[in-house]
């Protein structure tokens, strides 16, 4: 399983482009990568999957660059809702694609 | 998207007593399931991982006989905490395999169940 490090925590104010940065140096060719979110309390919420280039979708961005050895989160204009903690995780796409959770990114929005 | 729901939300019980937390995939059919432990400010750790109509696979230092896993369709699978201790108070968190939107092999996550044991 492909280890995962990330940023413990970050801050940022309202408004602004947050970018978290995970390395997985040893991701395997199988791993696909994916971020969740997690509030106090609740289960993680999914934000985007990808495996390679850059991956869309409504809430976020998520660039892999050639190598895959690290992947970015894009949070475009946060708000005070964003603030929670962050998960990186590669897995892979058959077997029983276990996913091992690292500490997480604790981001903090604030006004 | 893929819905998953838990059930209690919540429990208080007696320490011995066990405690069932059931795990359904509302909108999909769910071959694998896993199941998460979280303390408080840490991060998840994988239990166990439960596949529709066999045996649990259960992570290193998990007790299999404390931590029972059955997995009997595809969209149901339970947790039960046997002879329950205030060391077994935890947030257990499911989570299931499956395709959404086309994309296929991402787990997703239930809303969690607080276990508090007197």
């Amino acid at each position: 399983l492909a280890k995962t490090t990330q940023p413990i925590s970050m801050d940022s104010y309202e408004g602004q482009e947050v970018n978290i940065t995970c390395s997985h140096n040893n991701i395997a060719t199988n791993d696909y990568i994916t971020w969740y979110q997690q509030f106090p309390s609740q289960g993680p919420r999914f934000i985007i999957q990808g495996y390679k280039t850059k991956v869309t979708n409504e809430v976020a961005s998520l660039f892999i660059p050639a190598d895959r050895k690290s992947s970015t989160l894009s949070l475009p204009r946060v708000s005070l809702s964003d603030t929670a903690v962050y998960y990186c995780l590669v897995g892979d796409t058959g077997g029983g694609n276990k996913l091992t959770f690292g500490t997480g990114t604790q981001l903090k929005v604030e006004l | 998207g893929a819905v998953v729901s838990q059930h209690p939300s919540r429990v208080i019980c007696k320490s011995g007593t066990s405690v069932k937390i059931e795990c359904r995939s509302l909108d999909f059919q769910a071959t694998t399931m896993f199941w998460y432990r979280q303390f408080p400010k840490k991060s998840l750790m994988l239990m166990a991982t439960s596949n529709e109509g066999s045996k649990a696979t259960y992570e290193q230092g998990v007790e299999k006989d404390k931590f029972l896993i059955n997995h009997a369709s595809l969209t149901l699978s339970t947790l039960t905490v046997t002879s329950a201790h205030p060391e077994d108070s935890s947030f257990y968190i499911c989570s299931a395999r499956g395709t959404s939107g086309g994309r296929t092999d991402t787990q997703y996550f239930g809303p969690g169940t607080r276990l508090t044991v007197l």
